[in-house]
This record gives C-alpha cells, sequence and structure tokens, in this order.
C-alpha cells in the first residue's frame, strides 16, 4: 500500500483546459510538497503547504492542503504545453529522519497544442 | 545560476559491472540525497548526507551499494557487482538543511542500464 496516492496516473487534455489532480492519503502530515518533473529532468520543488486548509497560488497553479491535513489537490487554470510534466506530491513520513521524504508515484500530464 | 551536476548523464553496463555515479552539490549546501526512480517503484530514497556524513541509508541495497562524500564537493554512489533490476534514474540532491521542508535541488540525473 502506497503511503501517497495519486490521482489520475495519466491525464492528456488541449491546450486552454483547466485540470485537477490529486494526494491522497489516509495519514495526516505536518506539510505536503508538490514537485514538476520535466522528460529528462530532475524534480523541481513548487510549493510547500503546512497549514489545514491552505490554498496558495503561483501563477495559474492553485494548491490545497486538506482541512485534515490527509490529502492535497493540484489546479491548473488554462493549462499550456509548457505545463507537461510529471507531478509529485512527496511528505516526510513520521518517524522518519529529517529530509527523508516519500513520493507519490506521481500524475503524468500531457497539454497538447 | 548554481546547479547539482551529475555524471554520467547516461551509463550502459553488463550485468556484474561496477559502475560509479558522481554528484557535485550546489556550493554551500550540506546535505546531500540520492534518490532512485523508475516506472515501478516510483522515486525512492536510497540514502542521505548531512555535512558528509551518511545520515540515513536505509533505502540502499547494503550488499552491492555504497555511498560515500569524499569530500564537500563530490557525492558519489556505487553498484558493485551491478544488476539488471538496477536499470533506473538516479537523482542526487543537495539543500541548506536547515529543515526538512527546505527546498531539495534535484540533478538531472543519471540513466543507468544494466544489460
Amino acid at each position: 500500500t502506497q503511503l501517497l496516492e495519486q490521482s489520475p496516473q495519466f491525464l492528456s487534455i488541449q491546450e486552454g483546459e483547466n485540470l485537477t489532480v490529486y494526494c491522497n492519503s489516509s495519514s495526516v502530515f505536518s506539510s505536503l510538497q508538490w514537485y514538476r518533473q520535466e522528460p529528462g529532468e530532475g524534480p523541481v520543488l513548487l510549493v510547500t503547504v503546512v497549514t489545514g486548509g491552505e490554498v496558495k497560488k503561483l501563477k495559474r497553479l492553485t494548491f490545497q492542503f486538506g482541512d485534515a491535513r490527509k490529502d492535497s489537490s493540484l489546479h491548473i487554470t488554462a493549462a499550456q504545453p509548457g505545463d507537461t510534466g510529471l507531478y509529485l506530491c512527496a511528505v516526510q513520513k513520521s518517524g522518519t529522519s529529517y529530509g527523508k521524504l516519500t513520493f507519490g508515484q506521481g500524475t503524468i500530464l500531457t497539454v497538447h497544442p | 545560476d548554481a546547479r547539482v551536476t551529475q555524471t554520467p548523464r547516461d551509463k550502459v553496463t553488463e550485468m556484474g559491472q561496477e559502475v560509479t555515479m558522481r554528484c557535485q552539490p550546489i556550493l554551500g549546501h550540506n546535505t546531500v540525497f540520492w534518490y532512485r526512480q523508475t516506472m515501478m517503484q516510483g522515486l525512492e530514497l536510497l540514502a542521505y548526507f548531512r555535512n558528509r556524513a551518511p545520515l540515513d541509508d536505509s533505502g540502499m541495497p547494503k550488499d552491492r551499494f555504497s555511498a560515500e562524500m569524499p569530500d564537500a564537493t563530490l557525492a558519489t554512489l556505487k553498484i558493485q557487482p551491478s544488476e539488471p533490476r538496477d536499470s533506473a534514474v538516479y537523482f542526487c540532491a543537495s539543500g541548506l538543511g536547515l529543515d526538512w521542508e527546505d527546498t531539495q535541488y534535484f540533478g538531472p540525473g543519471t540513466r543507468l542500464t544494466v544489460l
């Protein structure tokens, strides 16, 4: 059983469409991170959410941390081909030492022109 | 523009051969992480260092994998002997180490193929 379940696994949309990807767990976390990974590159941190119910915006990306701090969502408005990539959520598993991140399996997003 | 660098970018080798991957963390970062990414398992932490000392390598197969930091500017991950199941992309990341939420800066990865 994965600690973090991401959905959908794959998403293929047209430029201009909106989309939401999800990161769910049965565990409670103090905070959660979202990364984007482009082909041939390493993941790049997009945001860290730390407060239940928190909403953070990064241009066309909106991140939300669930009230119970068990889940998070990433919403992209008016998707562009440059948004194509693998979106990963990550947490520090409780009881583990600093920096030991656990990642979800990711959502592969393809935005067609 | 400071970046984590990794060499080689691609490595194809035969089963049983030794493989060494190298990473140069961002200058001034005192934590270094090694990850492995596969389609089946996703991104997994293998080991990490703080101030060149290994803090946790529980994610790493001990019998064939070893990770070291000979100095602050170089981290190495060695596999000996390599096996086909080791085929993956190996990422190095570095960070300031102030808090777990600190940004980890990932390198471009080494794509390893073991035949």
